[in-house]
């Protein structure tokens, strides 16, 4: 079968550093996606990494290992306002495949 | 200003009764989607559509309909035939191939009782 794994909460204060992981298990993989969730909302598109590497927008990077099946989202400089769900996504074959989503809660 | 807009933003029936859920959008994408966001849980594909007037089942199709007939709309129809159907329904869109980079409408609460 197709599956993303992802931790279900994490939890920080303002102005640290925290990293989601996801790993995935699916066939023809593309790519892999991150949405961004806040309660009752919208998710809001992130990065997408396509091939290996760090991909960096502002506060936000994205990471993809191809061979490991793995990726992560790096969020520094942590402001209350992060505290959202996330969630990996990622294309194999003609379906779009997204984890459960990590809650992650910024406190002062 | 372009987005999505979905109508409307609470939705209550009753068990038996099919319910529309709208969906429009002025990005001018060719690419649409309908998802279903369980408590706690990911969000699910339920149908999608690549061009106008053809569309294709995602993972949770059962119980559900949709139409294409104009680029900017793409309704979807929870029918009596879908066991479960109070969830939050997310529409979204993007360019062609833009999978990756979905735009998301503000979602719909269906909630049947």
């Amino acid at each position: 079968g197709q599956s993303l794994e992802q931790p279900s909460e994490v939890t920080a204060v303002e102005g640290a550093i925290v990293q989601i992981n996801c790993t995935y298990q699916t066939s023809g993989f593309y790519g892999l996606s991150w949405y961004q969730q806040h309660d009752g909302g919208a998710p809001t598109f992130l990065s997408y990494n396509a091939l290996d590497g760090l991909e960096e927008t502002g506060r936000f990077s994205s990471f993809l290992s191809r061979s490991d099946s793995y990726g992560y989202l790096l969020l520094q400089e942590l402001q209350m306002k992060d505290s959202a769900s996330y969630f990996c996504a990622v294309k194999a074959g003609t379906a779009l495949i997204f984890g459960k989503g990590t809650t992650l809660s910024v406190s002062s | 200003d372009g987005g999505i807009t979905q109508s409307p933003k609470y939705l209550f029936r009753k068990e038996g009764q099919n319910v529309t859920l709208s969906c429009e959008q002025n990005l001018n994408h060719d690419a649409m989607y309908w998802y279903r966001q369980d408590p706690g849980q990911g969000l699910r594909l339920i149908y999608y559509s690549q061009i106008v007037n053809d569309f294709q089942k995602g993972d949770i199709a059962e119980g559900y309909s949709v139409s294409r007939e104009k680029k900017e709309s793409f309704p979807l129809t929870v029918t009596s035939a879908q066991k479960n159907p109070t969830a939050f329904y997310l529409c979204a869109s993007s360019t062609g191939q833009g999978w990756s980079e979905q735009y998301f409408g503000p979602g719909t609460r269906l909630t049947v009782t």
